[in-house]
């Protein structure tokens, strides 16, 4: 059974570019989260999609969305990009609401110059 | 809303020397709570959960971590170090499986030979 999986696995962009993150969850999986892992700030929650809908976001900007496709898979946009956006994004999936842990993917290791 | 205090950014200890890797939590909720581990340039791997069960939750790798309500700690331990667990820890708190992990900003644990 695959994991999480993301894509790609660094991304170097401009500021002021748009930067596009995917994420494939567990076959099965139907919730993808997404985390910001910034240098000196931890792990920061970002944006929950569950059965194709947005259910919660962290306190980022509306320059961070995303979505969920009908195959559970999600997409994270980042738009006018920052210097400060470059960090390390992971995608995590439950397998259900009864499940007591996230599965991690390895990240997209985002560098904004 | 919930909270994760990790004492320490970073901490050394010599190979087969105790670890101890110190969180404390604070949640309005009985709490979920996860420690991971986070090798460079790679995702989060879970060590060990608590979902309200035994309050001593032994994990991979040898690391155990106990709960105690009256203290709101969650504190890892191991008894003999090895240079392999080099890497930075990060407890989380949830109110369920489901629900988005809030994290502590992480400790970085050094072994020397």
């Amino acid at each position: 059974e695959a994991g999480v999986t993301q894509s790609p696995t660094h991304l170097i962009k401009t500021r002021g570019q748009q930067a596009t993150l995917r994420c494939s969850p567990i076959s099965g999986h139907t919730s993808v989260y997404w985390y910001q892992q910034a240098l000196g700030l931890g792990l920061q929650f970002l944006l929950w999609y569950d059965e194709g809908e947005e259910r919660n976001r962290g306190n980022f900007p509306p320059r961070f969305s995303g979505r969920q496709f009908p195959n559970y898979s999600s997409e994270l946009n980042v738009n006018a990009l920052e210097l400060e956006d470059s960090a390390l994004y992971l995608c995590a999936s439950p397998l259900d609401r009864a499940s007591t842990e996230a599965f991690f993917g390895q990240g997209t290791r985002l560098t904004v110059v | 809303a919930q909270s994760v205090t990790q004492l320490g950014s970073h901490v050394s200890v010599s190979e087969g020397a105790l670890v101890l890797l110190r969180c404390n939590y604070s949640s309005s909720v009985p709490p979920y709570l996860f420690w991971y581990v986070q090798y460079p340039n790679q995702g989060l791997q879970l060590l060990l959960k608590y979902t309200s069960a035994a309050t001593l939750v032994k994990g991979i790798n040898g690391f155990e971590a106990e709960f105690k309500k009256s203290e709101t700690s969650f504190h890892l331990t191991k008894p003999s170090a090895h240079m392999s667990d080099a890497a930075e820890y990060f407890c989380a708190v949830s109110r369920s499986g489901y629900s988005t992990l809030t994290f502590g900003k992480g400790t970085m644990l050094l072994v020397s030979p």
